[in-house]
């Protein structure tokens, strides 16, 4: 979905460094989530905002953090990549007002950890 | 514990109808079904979800069965752009977490 966009794209680090991936969208939705997918498995929700300051721990909170400043913005980072921190991650929005739970994700950010 | 079982694969012919089967025995009362599919790495996309009754849009129709343990996602004409990994998902409208399972790679084939 374009209105969900993340940046980079693709990036490649050593173990150790600090990362942050950005997640941007200019749909006007309340709720962001962030997820990754490892090669041949479904998604995994990692963090998620229901809206600005909110934020609460997914499946696999360890290692990320987050920060929701602004409801376009929802930032992932990592603190001290780890090579099993490689994997595809995505950005998700959602409006609470629909009352269903249609998310959209954004293209993705292929992270690869040395 | 995984709350839905789907195939790992499938294959259908471009031109005819996919039925892609999902169990989800241990669905609670206030729990929907939602497809979604993602295509090659990109991000998953939402197709359909429904309660109880049956549901269509322009993408898909829903059958879920009466007991509701069970539902198939129908695409009434696959094409080769439909190609891609299915994820049946049932979750509440309250927290919107989705959880994804392995999901059914749909292969359409000329």
């Amino acid at each position: 979905d374009a209105d969900v966009t993340q940046t980079p794209r693709n990036r490649i680090t050593k173990t150790g460094k600090r990362i942050m991936l950005e997640c941007s969208q200019t749909k006007g939705h309340d709720r962001m989530y962030w997820y990754r997918q490892d090669p041949g498995l479904g998604l995994r929700l990692i963090y998620y905002s229901f809206d600005v300051k909110d934020i609460n721990k997914g499946e696999i909170s360890d290692g990320y953090s987050v920060s929701r400043q602004a409801q376009a913005k929802f930032s992932l980072s990592l603190e001290s990549a780890i090579p099993n921190q490689t994997a595809l991650y995505f950005c998700a929005t959602s409006d609470s007002g629909t009352g269903i739970n249609e998310q959209f994700f954004g293209p993705g950010t292929r992270l690869t950890v040395l | 514990d995984a709350k839905t079982t789907q195939p790992p694969s499938m294959d259908c012919a471009e031109g005819r109808a996919a039925n892609l089967p999902c169990n989800h025995s241990t669905i609670s009362g206030n729990e929907y079904v939602y497809w979604y599919r993602q295509i090659h790495s990109q991000g998953p996309q939402y197709i359909i979800h429904g309660l109880k009754n049956n549901e269509t849009n322009e993408m898909a129709s829903l059958i879920i069965t009466e007991d509701r343990k069970s539902s198939t996602l129908i695409l009434p004409h696959a094409t080769l752009r439909d190609t891609a990994v299915y994820y049946c998902i049932v979750a509440n409208n309250a927290g919107n977490m989705l959880t994804f399972g392995g999901g059914t790679r749909l292969m359409v084939k000329p």
